[in-house]
């Protein structure tokens, strides 16, 4: 059974640091990789989709990493900013379709 | 603007009521997904639907029920069943194309639902 992992569960940074999100997965099967924002009560954003045969994904300060093989992969943020402030998650597409999501990691980036 | 809307953004359940949280979209997408979240946890998934008739449970289906009459909609009932109920919701939904699972989900804005 897919099982997702992020670490850390929380991260608390200063404004203008570069920072890294880690999420792991069990199974390396896998059809792609979503990363998504959260904020307070709010719906999910989709940050960036990373397809299997793909190592990577950019926009704008975010860019993410996929390596299949090691069942890994790293969201990250350059010159962080207290509007990146929120909780990151990760998810994998399970075999309907679904997505199986991490707990996420709650970002702060403080002025 | 093509999107999902779940409605109510919030909704309170007495004992031993039923509600529904409606979820339609306009994306002319097929497949469609209710996932609930708990504090610190992440979503889970309750029911899918990959066709208009046709519906599945996930992994905590226990206590839920839903239906899929037509493609914009999938509306979620809370039964009396369901012992905890008292957490966010979120609809879900992708376009399926040749049968392929790369397609991206989209999300609702969710409805949070608290006991009375």
């Amino acid at each position: 059974k897919q099982e997702v992992t992020q670490i850390p569960a929380a991260l608390s940074v200063p404004e203008g640091e570069n920072l890294v999100l880690n999420c792991s997965f069990t199974d390396s099967a896998i059809y792609n990789l979503q990363w998504f924002r959260q904020d307070p009560g709010k719906g999910l954003t989709s940050l960036l989709l990373i397809q299997s045969s793909q190592r990577e994904q950019t926009s704008g300060r975010l860019n993410a990493s996929l390596d299949k093989s090691s069942g890994r992969s790293t969201l990250y943020i350059a010159a962080s900013q207290p509007g990146d402030s929120a909780t990151y998650l990760c998810a994998v597409v399970g075999s309907q379709g679904n997505l199986i999501f991490g707990k996420g990691t709650k970002l702060s980036v403080k002025p | 603007d093509g999107g999902i809307t779940q409605s109510p953004k919030y909704l309170f359940r007495k004992e031993g009521q039923n509600v529904t949280l409606s979820c339609e979209q306009n994306l002319n997408h097929d497949a469609m997904y209710w996932y609930r979240q708990d504090p610190g946890q992440g979503l889970r998934l309750i029911y899918y639907s990959q066709i208009v008739n046709d519906f599945q449970k996930g992994d905590i289906a226990e206590g839920y029920s839903v239906s899929r009459e037509k493609k914009e909609s999938f509306p979620l009932t809370v039964t009396s069943a369901q012992k905890n109920p008292t957490a966010f919701y979120l609809c879900a939904s992708r376009i399926v194309w040749a049968g392929l699972l790369d397609q991206p989900q989209h999300f609702g804005d969710g409805t949070r639902l608290s006991i009375l």
